[in-house]
């Protein structure tokens, strides 16, 4: 079974830029989920589909991320204009339903931005 | 959901000894998962421990629950240099997406 892809892996923009990172969850998961992970941190979610609707998305900072799931596949999550403090790892992760009470999370490598 | 605190934030030990971290919560947990992120890689589960389940084996680790206390522990024994790792609980509860703690980190030297 193939994996969460996430791409790219590294990314290295001046602040005020824009970047967009890219996720394909694993066959069948209706569930995904983006989080941030701040160096020496836990991983904070920012945004939840079940399907390609937003389950979750109250710590997203919605004046500069934006995030979608068309077709209720891949996922797209956008910065845009980026700020030093959004230097972080975005993971994608899925899972076969939004019931994390019983359920696996399966996550990607992450994709690592640095904002200079 | 509210985020667990992890303890240690740090800890090194050397081969073939035992790691204990713990996770506490200040709410009831109901369900509870581990998961380990290697250095530059995502998080991989590791296990679920459910609310009516004190005690869980996978291999090398042992995971409690006391849902008394709000708090899980986490034990690895006859560590190895492959599982220098940082570790992360999260509350598991029905309706809400895995909340992250800050995590421990653990380093094992040969």
């Amino acid at each position: 079974e193939a994996g969460v892809a996430q791409s790219p892996r590294y990314k290295i923009i001046e602040k005020r830029q824009s970047v967009a990172f890219w996720c394909n969850p694993i066959s069948g998961h209706a569930t995904l989920y983006w989080y941030q992970q701040i160096l020496g941190q836990g991983p904070k979610l920012l945004i939840q589909f079940q399907n390609n609707g937003v389950v979750d998305d109250s710590q997203l900072p919605k004046d500069r991320f934006s995030a979608e799931r068309l077709k209720g596949v891949d996922s797209t999550l956008k910065i845009q204009p980026a700020k030093l403090e959004d230097s972080a790892v975005y993971l994608c992760a899925s899972s076969r339903s939004a019931d994390s009470s019983g359920n696996t999370i399966y996550f990607g490598e992450g994709s690592w931005l640095t904002v200079v | 959901s509210q985020q667990g605190e992890e303890d240690p934030q740090a800890l090194s030990i050397q081969e073939g000894e035992n790691a204990t971290m713990n996770c506490s919560y200040k709410t009831s947990i109901n369900n509870l998962q581990w998961y380990r992120q290697n250095s530059g890689r995502g998080l991989v589960h590791l296990i679920l421990i459910r609310s009516n389940e004190r005690e869980k084996h996978s291999g090398r680790l042992r995971v409690t629950l006391d849902t008394s206390k709000n708090s899980s522990s986490l034990l690895i024994t006859a560590s190895r240099a492959a599982d220098t790792a940082s570790y992360f609980c999260a509350r598991s509860d029905s309706g809400y997406a895995l909340n992250f703690g800050k995590g421990t980190s653990l380093l094992v030297t040969p």
